[in-house]
């Protein structure tokens, strides 16, 4: 149960495009189409931003973007905005009902 | 709208036990897994234990087996996770959150549970 990697931080002026990657295993991000993204801005809650890899909740803008490749999985922030500044976690099914998380990165819109 | 009220938290001595619920509205309780995240204060997101649509196959993170029982009450639209011999690493925020096809839709706003003497 070793948790995803992520960089610890990331950042883009307002307008910009980042990509924050989450690098798993074979064993998790490698082998499950199961990869989700949250966002929590301070003292608030997590909330979901991707789902199934690629796939948006309803009402979270298309500026946001998920992929994956190989053991890799990235989430894409395009035409960044102010209120996209916070710490943001992958998290991956791993098999046999447990789940992994990143470490988290934070995102700094400068 | 779909709602999860974490309740219980709070100080308690390491060796202790706690016991935090869960209520959950606005959705179908019984159609759902249910799982419990924890944040230490300041620090990344765990995934701490899940549960089953009818409470028959919980399964925890090795960091807490054999010291956490997660169980539901369907017909109460509530779940609970006592959690016995806390250890001080075992301080942090702890999220109901529901999950759905392998991801996590929604959480609530976590309980503080600080384990300290």
């Amino acid at each position: 149960q070793s948790a995803l990697t992520q960089p610890p931080s990331a950042s883009g002026s307002p307008g910009q495009s980042v990509t924050i990657s989450c690098t798993g295993t074979s064993s998790d991000v490698g082998v499950y189409n199961y990869v989700s993204w949250y966002q929590q801005h301070p003292g608030k809650a997590p909330k979901l931003v991707i789902f199934e890899v690629n796939k948006r909740p309803s009402g979270v803008p298309d500026r946001f973007s998920g992929s994956k490749s190989g053991n890799t999985a990235s989430l894409t922030v395009s035409g960044l905005q102010a209120e996209d500044e916070a710490d943001y976690y992958c998290n991956s099914y791993a098999g046999t009902h447990i789940w992994v998380f990143g470490g988290g990165t934070k995102l700094t819109v400068l | 709208d779909v709602q999860l009220v974490e309740s219980g938290g709070g100080l308690v001595e390491p060796g202790g036990s706690l016991r935090l619920s869960c209520a959950a509205s606005g959705f179908s309780f019984s159609g759902y897994w249910i799982h419990w995240v924890r944040q230490v204060p300041g620090k990344g997101l765990v995934w701490v234990s899940h549960i089953n649509n009818d409470g028959s196959y919980p399964n925890y993170a090795d960091s807490v087996k054999g010291r956490f029982t997660l169980s539901r009450d369907n017909a109460k639209n509530t779940l609970f996770l006592q959690m016995n011999s806390l250890r001080a690493e075992d301080t942090a925020v702890y999220y109901c959150v529901r999950g759905y096809n392998h991801h996590f839709d929604y959480w609530g706003q976590g309980a503080l549970v600080t384990v300290s003497s």
